[in-house]
């Protein structure tokens, strides 16, 4: 199947300081989702990007899909205690029935220091 | 809209015994997913759902699991005889595929987390 590798697998930080996770793909994807994991929560979306190169804005978080959909970023400026969780990369696999199937990442989870 | 409801939200059984999980997928949505989380494994989908069919069900670890979608507003997840290692969160996650697009944002459910003694 779809193996998504996703680094690192924590990341402790100083409130204020950045934070970057990162999703690499041996093979080209055909988007890629970012969601979100509160502690003792449910992952909930925060973006899909679809086109090569292609760069989102989400307030402080970038999400970016390098040029050959093989790789993925989610940065985060000058992190708050809000952002505390689990940030997985999802990517999509076509198969021979086209659908909606995403295998996860393994996830970054990420702890802000107040 | 509710959400995705799932339930039971805690469930602690003892091995051997017969474990169901239920979904509730938003209105109007035509996929349905389940995934089981654990520490060691991380996210697996387990199987999937379109228009009510499953469409593929690779991810389900072995007979004692199946799963039924009798229509488009519930489905059900069931392990039968359960064992100490399924103990993990169950999660049910409902999309909507618009026609001639192949993928769509994950609604998940807040999960069913399931203890086996």
């Amino acid at each position: 199947g779809q193996q998504v590798m996703q680094i690192p697998q924590y990341q402790h930080v100083q409130e204020g300081e950045d934070f970057t996770t990162y999703c690499n793909s041996s093979t080209t994807l055909s988007n890629i989702q970012w969601y979100k994991q509160r502690p003792g929560g449910h992952p909930v979306f925060l973006i899909q990007l679809v086109k090569s190169g292609e760069v989102k804005k989400q307030k402080r978080l970038t999400f970016q899909f390098g040029e050959a959909k093989k790789n993925s970023s989610l940065h985060i400026t000058a992190t708050q205690t809000t952002d505390v969780g689990t940030y997985f990369c999802a990517a999509y696999h076509p198969t021979v029935y086209n659908f909606n199937k995403f295998y996860f990442g393994s996830g970054t989870k990420l702890n802000v220091k107040p | 809209d509710a959400g995705v409801i799932q339930s039971p939200r805690h469930e602690v059984t003892e091995m051997g015994q017969e474990v169901t999980l239920r979904c509730k997928p938003i209105s109007g949505h035509n996929s349905l997913f389940w995934y089981r989380q654990t520490m060691m494994r991380g996210l697996e989908l387990l199987i999937y759902f379109n228009n009510n069919v499953p469409i593929d069900d690779s991810g389900m670890p072995e007979d004692r699991f199946s799963a039924k979608m009798p229509n488009a507003s519930f489905s059900t997840l069931k392990i039968q005889p359960s064992e100490p290692r399924d103990s993990a969160v169950y999660f049910c996650a409902s999309s909507f595929l618009e026609p001639g697009t192949n993928t769509g944002e994950l609604f998940f459910g807040e999960g069913s987390r399931l203890t086996v003694l």
